[in-house]
């Protein structure tokens, strides 16, 4: 399995205003992923971060609104910009086990815009 | 494009009971399926991987199927606990690890 810690756990923040998250996985892996979970909805993934390289986003996120960051092979962040209610989410990172696949998840940080 | 239904949406059950949680995906060809819980307000926990070449897996008291034909996840869980009230969500992988679409989840209460 993999470790993964966030930072903040939560935050409260103004609109307009915009916070990092930072994701930290015990061991080395090749792609962390970003996922948004909207109050009472799944899992939406935001985008891929491979070290190295540009983050790739999916259909809806642009890098301007959640810019990435992968200066390593155990380390990313997650830039929420310039926030408004509707980005009230909780925040979440994974990593999965290059072999089998697996996704393992940090403990998501919850965000609310006020 | 790949969507991933779960039902029911909720379930209450008095402790002791054995019950079953479905997942039901629309492309036949999935990579893998994985079985999550998430505590209210928390990140999600691994509870089994269903590899592609498998049909099956369990860990102690849960046994998770995939049926690919079908299009059918099961997450058994035997001797309920109120421990195991949470919410269940699965996620299947297609086009290989990467794109992953999780499941609506079943939030489960179960009743001491």
């Amino acid at each position: 399995s993999a470790v993964i810690s966030q930072k903040p756990s939560r935050d409260i923040c103004q609109r307009g205003t915009s916070l990092t998250i930072q994701c930290q996985v015990d061991s080395q892996v090749t792609m962390m992923f970003w996922y948004r979970q909207q109050p009472g909805q799944s899992l939406t993934l935001i985008a891929t971060a491979n070290q190295g390289s540009e983050a790739t986003y999916e259909s809806g996120f642009v890098i301007d609104k959640f810019p990435i960051s992968r200066p390593n092979l155990t380390f990313s962040t997650l830039t929420v910009s310039n926030m408004s209610p509707e980005d009230s989410s909780i925040y979440l990172c994974s990593v999965n086990r290059d072999f089998t696949g697996e996704q393992y998840f940090g403990p998501g940080t919850r965000l609310t815009v006020t | 494009k790949q969507e991933v239904t779960q039902i029911p949406a909720a379930l209450s059950v008095p402790e002791g009971e054995n019950l079953v949680l479905n997942c039901s995906f629309t492309d036949s060809a999935i990579y893998n399926l994985q079985w999550f819980r998430q505590d209210p307000g928390k990140g999600l926990t691994s509870l089994l991987l269903i590899q592609s070449s498998q049909r099956e897996q369990t860990s102690g008291r849960l046994n998770a199927s995939l049926d690919k034909s079908s299009g059918r996840s099961t997450l058994y869980i035997a001797a309920s606990q109120p421990g195991d009230s949470a919410t269940y969500l699965c996620a299947g992988y297609s086009g290989g690890y990467q794109k992953v679409t999780f499941g609506t989840g079943t939030k489960l209460q179960v009743i001491p």
